[in-house]
């Protein structure tokens, strides 16, 4: 099974600041089977990323993915009031298959 | 549009059964398959498995084998998950979730679309 691990566990940014979140695998994900969704409080998750890097329909480009193998890393350019939640990446890479998710990155205003 | 509607909150007795139900509208529920998702209180997010809604074929995820059951009634686009000799453990939200890739043959894809969640809560 891969194992992903998310850091920092809470980040903590102030509206209009650059945020770096991280997402390493225990071994490398094939072409790229990694995706990021956002969770809110009470909500279900939403989908960000997939592929490492492809925006998913009607996500706002100061969302951004990147990385390969075993490091990736999820980028939200200009924070914005609304994105302050949970993010969770998740490997659908593995043979056979077994799709697994981090732990989560609490992303909370400063 | 594209959307998934889950089946209320339920509260059970250890050692009885749930049948949580996901149905789907504004798309071909046969051409996408649909993944169940488990979110234990305060905690992240653990995939149970997958069931092929065009051939109905399951597949589940180490340590959801036994108790747990997919299923499918395509007449009215809707997918299943059955769980038997509930424990406390079992308390969380559960979601069914849409896999992105059209007519996948296997579990290699993200989640675009997510019913809203249901509470099982297990409890005496």
């Amino acid at each position: 099974e891969i194992v992903l691990t998310q850091s920092p566990g809470t980040l903590s940014l102030s509206p209009g600041e650059r945020a770096t979140l991280s997402c390493r695998a225990s071994q490398s994900v094939s072409s790229s089977y990694l995706a990021w969704y956002q969770q809110k409080p009470g909500q279900a998750p939403r989908l960000l990323i997939y592929g490492a890097s492809s925006r998913a329909t009607g996500i706002p480009d100061r969302f951004s993915g990147s990385g390969s193998g075993t490091d990736f890393t999820l980028t939200i350019s200009r924070l914005e009031p609304e994105d302050f939640a949970v993010y969770y990446c998740q490997q659908y890479g593995s043979s056979p298959p077994q799709i697994t998710f981090g732990q989560g990155t609490r992303l909370e205003i400063k | 549009q594209v959307q998934l509607v889950q089946s209320g909150s339920e509260l059970k007795k250890p050692g009885a059964s749930v049948k949580v139900s996901c149905k789907a509208s504004g798309y071909t529920f046969t051409s996408y398959a649909m993944n169940w998702v488990r979110q234990a209180p305060g905690q992240g997010l653990e995939w149970m498995g997958w069931i092929n809604t065009n051939t109905g074929n399951p597949t589940y995820a180490q340590g959801f084998t036994g108790r747990f059951v997919f299923s499918l009634d395509t007449s009215v686009s809707t997918a299943y998950l059955q769980i038997s000799s509930l424990k406390a453990e079992d308390t969380a939200v559960y979601y069914c979730a849409r896999d992105r890739q059209w007519l996948a043959r296997v579990p290699r894809s993200a989640f675009d679309i997510w019913g809203q969640g249901t509470m099982v809560t297990v409890s005496s």
